[in-house]
């Protein structure tokens, strides 16, 4: 079963509204969640990384106040994308990576595809 | 130049077929190495670590090479089901954060 849990999956909003979106580790506690953002035939690009009790990361370029983060627990993150407008639309995924000795692994949420009009 | 650099195909083959796909990297302090496979709008799911000494499960061969910082994926006797995006994975240097190629597509036809 699914160790990352992302909601909503699908979102649609109008320009200008607020849009939240939750990322929880279901089985493992994750000090740290990354945030992800891919458009249509492109790859997965890191917006920030989320780090559970203190502020987020950002990546350059982008805004930290339209995307805000905040990781209140070690289970989880929540994105809430500020203001949207049709050039946000994308699908945003989440990540937490589980440590096992020299082994990591990174899972992902579902996905949220939010769609701006 | 990307961080990660892959073919986006697509690659057309026919059940059983044999497929190679191959992905360089430009960071050469990057540790960790990843090929994910992706179906559409959907999330990347793990398909395997890459190991410098190189490694298989099943049908699937990964291989490294640091100096060259070059990475490739073997798919032997193709599926249908195979039919996906391989996404080339490397860890940012010193970061638990993950630098992904654009993937490169492949349709099994039978």
């Amino acid at each position: 079963g699914a160790v990352v849990s992302q909601h909503p999956s699908r979102v649609i909003c109008k320009s200008g509204t607020s849009v939240k979106i939750e990322c929880r580790s279901l089985d493992f506690q994750a000090t740290t969640m990354f945030w992800y953002r891919q458009f249509p035939k492109q790859s997965l690009m890191l917006m920030a990384t989320s780090n559970e009790g203190s502020k987020a990361t950002y990546e350059q370029g982008v805004e930290k106040d339209k995307f805000l983060i905040n990781h209140a627990s070690l289970t989880l993150s929540t994105l809430t994308v500020t203001s949207a407008h049709p050039e946000d639309s994308s699908f945003y995924i989440c990540s937490a990576v589980r440590d096992r000795g020299p082994d990591t692994e990174a899972f992902f949420g579902q996905g949220t595809r939010l769609t701006v009009v | 130049r990307k961080e990660v650099e892959q073919d986006p195909g697509p690659f057309n083959v026919p059940e059983g077929a044999t497929v190679a796909f191959n992905c360089t990297y430009s960071n050469s302090a990057s540790q960790s190495f990843f090929w994910y496979r992706q179906d559409c709008r959907k999330e990347p799911k793990l398909l395997m670590s890459v190991y410098s000494s190189g490694n298989e499960d099943g049908r699937f061969t990964a291989q490294l090479n640091r100096a060259s910082q070059y990475i490739s994926l073997l798919i032997r006797d193709s599926k249908l089901s195979d039919s996906a995006t391989y996404l080339c994975v490397v860890n940012k240097a010193g970061r638990r954060a993950l630098t992904f190629g654009s993937g490169t597509r492949l349709q099994v036809q039978p």
